[in-house]
């Protein structure tokens, strides 16, 4: 059983670049998570899909932000016109059920640096 | 939202110690979980503790719900178990929201 993977691990771009990071969870979780994590700070959550629906996501994810999941398997997170601010460990986290009963299991993480 | 927080944020061991760890949290909650940040970022699940006490090895927890508190018990410390520990609760929905941590550095 492998576990969730995030690629690629590290990304370092230039201020006003695009940048795409991928996640492909837990092979029979439905459920997909992002995080982000800045420093000395706990993971934020940033959105939700279960299988190919994104069903929730948080105000921190502005329009630059854009997360899809097309056949409820893999997911990507594209980050546009980036910002010396959106520098952060970026969490990728899956689950087999709800959280209220179960848990979730977090990727290896893809940390950005933004020049 | 719900409120977590954890204590102390820094701690210092000597090797061989025990330490505990406390997170406190503002409403009830659905689910609660531990985890360990190692030094390259991967969180790592301890435990899925939404009430009652559960031991793996050197750690255990303890979450009481109805006074809104959990607790993670590291004994005899190894440099090892350095890092960040995190407790994380589900208020409603599937978002986990996180506490600011608890910064553990381990000496031999």
């Amino acid at each position: 059983d492998t576990g969730v993977s995030q690629d690629p691990r590290h990304k370092i771009t230039k201020r006003g670049q695009n940048v795409t990071f991928r996640c492909d969870p837990i092979s029979e979780h439905n459920r997909l998570y992002w995080y982000r994590q800045t420093l000395g700070q706990g993971p934020e959550f940033l959105t939700y899909f279960q299988n190919e629906a994104q069903l929730e996501k948080s105000r921190l994810l502005s329009d630059r932000f854009s997360a899809e999941r097309p056949k409820g398997s893999f997911s990507t997170l594209e980050i546009q016109r980036t910002e010396q601010g959106d520098s952060a460990m970026y969490l990728c986290a899956s689950s087999l059920s709800a959280l209220n009963t179960g848990e979730l299991f977090f990727g290896e993480g893809s940390r950005l640096t933004v020049l | 939202g719900i409120q977590v927080e954890q204590s102390p944020p820094d701690l210092i061991l000597q090797e061989g110690a025990n330490s505990t760890l406390r997170c406190n949290f503002s409403d009830s909650v659905n689910n609660l979980q531990w985890f360990h940040q190692n030094p390259w970022g991967q969180l790592i699940n301890l435990f899925y503790i939404p009430s009652g006490t559960k031991q793996n090895g050197r750690l255990s927890a303890t979450t009481v719900a109805t006074e809104r508190y959990s607790l993670l018990y590291i004994s005899s410390s190894q440099t090892t178990d350095s890092g960040v520990y995190f407790c994380a609760v589900v208020e409603y929905g599937n978002k986990l929201v996180f506490g600011a941590g608890t910064i553990l550095r381990v000496k031999s």
